[in-house]
């Protein structure tokens, strides 16, 4: 399964923009970029996904490198509700399952 | 339109007992995914159904876990005498196709305790 490095934490204060980097540098070409999210005690929520452009929904935006071993997940006004474990998933071509790694647990000061 | 659900939301069983999950895809999906949470680690794949099939089961323990995902009704992870390494969070999810691009929908889990 492809391997994706995200950092075990970060903190980000309350309606500021967060940045949460993903690199995945043994990407193939037929690989989809995808986002989740799990808030404490709940079970994991779809963000966001992306193949090769950058893409926009109404929780963030994910920009993708040009040569695609790396992404960013970005959160343009965090909320306390916006802190969760963020999981960056290569789905690759023919594989339905999602292959979770630690993650990266985002705390958001008030 | 609904979301995945699950039933039970806690399930407390003893060891040699076993242990019935049931998932609700979302109306309109037909492929259904189990995960498990360890407590204090990630999440695990367990097995890809569609109806009536099981499409994936590579992340299934070879003994005491079955599922099935029968043509009318909820999906059913089924685990035969439990023991306290089974109490987990178990998660499902479902999507309308399984293409790698297609979102996969979560419930709120199961939380199974062993005693």
């Amino acid at each position: 399964d492809a391997k994706t490095t995200q950092p075990n934490s970060m903190e980000s204060n309350e309606e500021e923009p967060v940045h949460l980097p993903c690199n995945h540098s043994t990407i193939s070409g037929t690989d989809y970029i995808h986002w989740y999210r799990q808030l404490p005690s709940q079970g994991p929520e779809y963000v966001i996904h992306g193949l090769t452009s950058n893409v926009n929904n109404r929780m963030a935006s994910l920009a993708i490198a040009e040569d695609r071993k790396s992404s960013t997940l970005i959160l343009h006004r965090a909320t306390l509700r916006d802190a969760a474990v963020y999981y960056c998933i290569l789905n690759q071509g023919g594989s339905e399952k999602l292959v979770f790694g630690k993650g990266t647990k985002l705390t958001v000061n008030p | 339109n609904a979301g995945v659900m699950q039933n039970p939301r806690h399930l407390v069983r003893r060891r040699g007992q076993e242990a019935r999950l049931r998932c609700s895809p979302m109306k309109g999906h037909s492929h259904v995914y189990w995960y498990r949470q360890l407590p204090e680690e990630g999440l695990k794949f367990m097995v890809y159904l569609q109806k009536e099939n099981i499409i994936d089961e590579s992340g299934m323990p070879k003994e005491r876990f079955s599922a099935e995902f029968p043509k009318e009704g909820p999906s059913i992870l089924r685990i035969q005498q439990v023991v306290r390494g089974d109490s987990a969070a178990y998660f499902c999810a479902s999507s309308v196709t399984g293409l790698e691009a297609d979102t996969q929908y979560f419930g709120p889990g199961t939380r199974l305790t062993v005693l």
